[in-house]
C-alpha cells in the first residue's frame, strides 16, 4: 500500500516560484506507478490537473499552466517534485500528489493528504 | 466553467438510490473513460470508479457506474449517511488535457 507525503513551503511570495516534493513509501514507484503528477484545489473550490508523467517518460500538462509548470520524478528516491513558475494569489490552494497504476488504467487511485500553499506577500 | 458538467448539489435519505450525472463532449466523454472520485470534508480525494465502470478494491459494490455517448454516471444505492461528499469526474480529452468536472455536493438528509 503505498503512502504519499507532500512537502515544501507553506507560503510563496508572488512573481517567485512554487516548489514541492512527494515522497512515496510502502513500495517502490518503479514497479508500482503508471504515472504520477500534481492535482490542485482552491479553497472552496473544485479539482485542477496540473500535470502528469507516466512510466514511459512521456509528461503532459494543464494548457492553463503549461509556460509555467514543471514535473519531475526520481523513481531511485521514490520522489517526484512540482514547480510552478510566477506565482500569483490565484495560485492558492491545496496541491495533492497523485500516483495512478495499471491495474485501475492510470486513474489516481493514491493521494497524499495534500499540503495548503498560500501566494501572499 | 468546468469542462465537464455536473449538477452543483444532490439529496437523498438513507436507503435510497441517487444518481449524479456528469456531461462532457465527443472529445472527452464520448472518447475516453470516465473517472469517479468522493471527497469527504477535509479529506484528499478516494477514487471511486475507473474506466466509467470498474470499482477499485475496497469500494462498495453500492456504487456503480456507468457511460453512454457524452455522458456519465455514478449511481449510489443504499444510500448512507458516510456517503455525504463532494463527488467529481473526470476523464481525459483528445487534447492530452486531463479534465474535471466541478463536483456534485451529495447530502443525505
Amino acid at each position: 500500500q503505498l503512502q504519499l507525503q507532500e512537502s515544501g513551503p507553506g507560503l510563496v511570495k508572488p512573481s517567485e516560484t512554487l516548489s514541492l516534493t512527494c515522497t512515496v513509501s510502502g513500495g517502490s514507484m518503479n514497479r508500482s506507478a503508471y504515472n504520477w503528477g500534481w492535482i490542485r484545489q482552491p479553497p472552496g473550490k473544485g479539482l485542477e490537473w496540473i500535470g502528469s508523467i507516466y512510466y514511459s517518460g512521456s509528461t503532459y500538462y494543464n494548457p492553463s499552466l503549461k509556460s509555467r509548470v514543471s514535473i519531475s520524478g526520481d523513481t531511485s528516491k521514490n520522489q517526484f517534485s512540482l514547480k510552478l513558475n510566477s506565482v500569483t494569489a490565484a495560485d492558492t490552494a491545496v496541491y495533492y500528489c497523485v500516483i495512478g497504476r495499471e491495474y485501475t488504467y492510470g486513474a489516481s487511485d493514491y493521494w497524499g493528504q495534500g499540503t495548503l500553499v498560500t501566494v501572499s506577500s | 466553467q468546468s469542462v465537464l458538467t455536473q449538477p452543483p448539489s444532490a439529496s437523498g435519505t438513507p436507503g435510497q438510490r441517487v444518481t449524479i450525472s456528469c456531461s462532457g463532449s465527443r472529445s472527452n466523454v464520448g472518447s475516453n473513460t470516465v473517472n469517479w472520485y468522493q471527497q469527504v470534508s477535509g479529506t484528499a480525494p478516494k477514487l471511486l470508479i475507473y474506466s466509467s465502470d470498474k470499482r477499485p478494491s475496497g469500494v462498495p459494490d453500492r456504487f456503480s457506474g456507468s457511460k453512454s455517448a457524452t455522458s456519465a454516471s455514478l449511481a449510489i444505492s443504499g444510500l448512507q449517511s458516510e456517503d455525504e461528499a463532494d463527488y467529481y469526474c473526470s476523464t481525459w480529452d483528445n487534447s492530452l488535457e486531463l479534465v474535471f468536472g466541478g463536483g456534485t455536493k451529495l447530502t443525505v438528509l
